[in-house]
């Protein structure tokens, strides 16, 4: 299985920060990696897919950016809605398979 | 709206059996591909199990394979999960999710609409 690793786990940041998370695959994944936002309580809801390709609706302050082995996902100016926990997904190769989850809080 | 809404999720003993249900509605059902991924405390996200657009392929985690099998009704615009010898690594709230692909095979699968979950217990 191929294992994915988010660094950090867990971030403390202040609205209007520049966050980034960043995702490692143990084997290549292409580009074939989506990233995820889970309020507390809340469903999952995709950010990103295809490794930079932002969902409709989506705003433009979230991007993301790598190929192959490594990921990152960046909030250019965070907001307090974006508190949350944050999880990237390879689907290169079944069973898909989720990073541990990078927590960020508010500082 | 697109929208799923699972059910089924209780409180059940270990190495007995639970069926959860997914209903979709607002979308084509018989057009895309739906999964199941569910979510502990400790652990975070879990991809459980996937299914085609028509049933053809499907696929499961190992930590589930031959325990449970995944359904699927295009009829009722339905999908289900079928739990047996269920253990305690098994209590999580289990979400259903609808890929914006029609099958399950590599390549890009955005996860772009998810239930709001149902909440499996196993415990004595």
């Amino acid at each position: 299985d191929i294992q994915m690793t988010q660094s950090p786990s867990s971030l403390s940041a202040s609205v209007g920060d520049r966050v980034t998370i960043t995702c490692r695959a143990s084997e290549s994944v292409r580009s074939y990696l989506n990233w995820y936002q889970q309020s507390p309580g809340k469903a999952p809801k995709l950010l990103i897919y295809a490794a930079s390709a932002l969902k409709s609706g989506v705003p433009s302050r979230f991007s993301g950016n790598g190929f192959g082995t490594e990921f990152t996902l960046t909030i250019s100016s965070l907001q307090p809605e974006d508190f949350a926990t944050f999880y990237c997904q390879q689907t290169a190769s079944i069973p898909w398979t989720f990073g541990q989850g990078t927590k960020v809080e508010l500082k | 709206e697109v929208k799923l809404v699972e059910s089924g999720g209780d409180l059940v003993q270990p190495g007995r059996s639970l069926r959860l249900s997914c209903d979709g509605s607002g979308f084509n059902f018989d057009d895309y591909a739906i999964h199941w991924v569910r979510h502990t405390p400790g652990k975070g996200l879990e991809w459980v199990s996937g299914i085609s657009y028509n049933g053809d392929n499907i696929a499961y985690a190992d930590s589930v394979k031959g325990r449970f099998t995944i359904s699927r009704d295009n009829g009722k615009k339905s999908l289900y999960l079928q739990m047996n010898s269920l253990g305690a690594g098994d209590t999580a709230l289990y979400y259903c999710a609808k890929d914006e692909n029609h099958d399950i095979l590599t390549g890009v699968h955005p996860l772009d609409t998810w239930g709001q979950g149902t909440l499996v217990i196993v415990s004595s």
